[in-house]
């Protein structure tokens, strides 16, 4: 089935700093992805919605300059949080599908940041 | 028995047992929906999908049930097994005739299967 990555697992950053987040399909061509954040106990939410190429279509409420996503090839998409902030500690997973007209996504495994 | 928490539903469940979770959908103009796990610091996992000219799936040891009238989503797991603890969401996603294929998450519930 179609696999999709994350990188870092995990990762603890200092207040302030910034920090990537890899989000690779591994075996198709990810026309769009999806990045989510989820809180303990609570559901996803949509953060921003990327197509290849494009610009990322952010959700209300979600800061595009803080948040800088990049989608430059069909297979990788990065989500920078700058100038983080221990509120920025979340659960982030990412979700990659083929074309803009399919039901069917994939997600990926999560990355856990800790912003100390 | 089922409770409902601050913020997640939990059910428990004794193994062996049927475990049933529900789930209430917002947009009557949704015509797909899914069922997704999620086990403890990982990804939502697809388990098993129904259009909504369907009122009925079944899959491996899970049937999805839709009632449109209501706006109710079900997820029946037969036999149920320890590794089967996990957080349940449902989602709902509109396609054609100008929906965005982006599936809308339910709150979630968290099944606990006692041994």
């Amino acid at each position: 089935g179609a696999v999709v990555s994350q990188h870092p697992s995990w990762v603890i950053c200092k207040s302030g700093t910034s920090v990537k987040i890899e989000c690779r399909s591994l075996d198709f061509q990810a026309t769009t992805m999806f990045w989510y954040r989820q809180f303990p106990k609570q559901s996803l939410m949509l953060m921003a919605t990327s197509n290849e190429g494009s610009k990322a279509t952010y959700e209300q409420g979600v800061e595009k300059d803080k948040f800088l996503i990049n989608h430059a090839s069909l297979t990788l998409s990065t989500l920078t949080v700058t100038s983080a902030h221990p509120e920025d500690s979340s659960f982030y997973i990412c979700s990659a599908r083929e074309g803009t007209s399919s039901y069917e996504q994939y997600f990926g495994p999560g990355t856990r940041l800790t912003v100390t | 028995g089922e409770s409902v928490g601050l913020h997640l539903p939990t059910l428990s469940v004794q193994e062996g047992d049927n475990s049933i979770i529900n789930c209430a959908y917002s947009n009557s103009a949704s015509d797909y929906f899914i069922w997704y796990k999620q086990e403890s610091g990982k990804g939502p996992q697809f388990i098993i999908d129904i259009r909504s000219n369907m009122d009925k799936r079944q899959g491996q040891r899970v049937t999805v049930l839709l009632n449109k009238t209501v706006k109710h989503l079900s997820l029946q797991i037969a036999a149920t097994q320890p590794g089967d603890s996990a957080v349940y969401f449902c989602a709902e996603t509109r396609g054609p005739s100008g929906g965005s294929y982006i599936p809308t998450f339910g709150r979630g519930t968290s099944l606990i299967v006692h041994p």
